[in-house]
């Protein structure tokens, strides 16, 4: 099974800053990896998938990059809206499809 | 709009079985695979497993294999998680999203408590 680690676990900014994500891999993902936002109370919503590519409606403030092991999401100006936890998610070749554990962006 | 709106919350004693549903609307429903995915309280996600809403196979992550069941009604396009031999960490929130996880149903509320 592929385990994903997601660092920080909590971010600490304020609305305007950027806020820089990280996800590793414990083995080579290729690019089949996607990143989703959850708000208390809510289902996930997919943010990027393929590494690098915005889902129908995302704003382009959400950038994501990398391949293989390591990758980042980036939010280049926090909106209030922003502030929720992350969660990164692959999909290479055989199940199972595994989540990292998060990481939350918090208003400081 | 592609919409999943799943059943209601449940509350089951712990060796008893729940059975969930998904039902789709506004997409071609036999085109997309179905996952499920739960979380239990404060915690991260965990993806169960999917069903090809087609051909109905099925494919679990091992840690659910012989207690979850996924199934389908292509008829009312509709999909199924059953989880039997229910234990107190099965306690979670438990959602439907159609491949590839682009759209999610509003997750259903499973407790088990004796």
């Amino acid at each position: 099974e592929i385990v994903l680690t997601q660092s920080p676990a909590t971010l600490s900014l304020s609305p305007g800053e950027r806020a820089t994500l990280s996800c590793r891999a414990s083995q080579s993902v290729s690019s089949y990896l996607a990143w989703y936002q959850q708000k208390p109370g809510q289902a996930p919503r997919l943010l990027i998938y393929d590494a690098s590519n915005r889902a129908t409606g995302i704003p382009p403030r959400f950038s994501g990059s990398g391949s293989g092991t390591d990758f980042t999401l980036t939010i280049s100006s926090l909106e209030p809206e922003d502030f929720a936890v992350y969660y990164c998610q692959q999909r290479s070749n055989l199940p199972p499809w595994t989540f990292g554990q998060g990481t939350k962006v918090e208003i400081k | 709009q592609v919409q999943l709106v799943q059943s209601g919350a449940e509350v089951r004693k712990p060796g008893a079985s729940v059975k969930v549903s998904c039902k789709a609307s506004g997409y071609t429903f036999t085109g997309y695979y179905m996952h499920w995915v739960r979380q239990a309280p404060g915690q991260g996600l965990e993806w169960m497993g999917w069903i090809n809403t087609n051909r109905g196979d099925t494919n679990y992550a091992q840690k659910f294999q012989g207690r979850v069941t996924m199934t389908r009604d292509t008829s009312i396009s509709t999909a199924y998680m059953e989880l039997s031999r229910l234990r107190s960490d099965d306690t979670a929130v438990y959602y439907c999203a159609r491949n590839p996880l682009d759209y999610w149903g509003q997750g259903t509320l499973v407790t088990v408590s004796s």
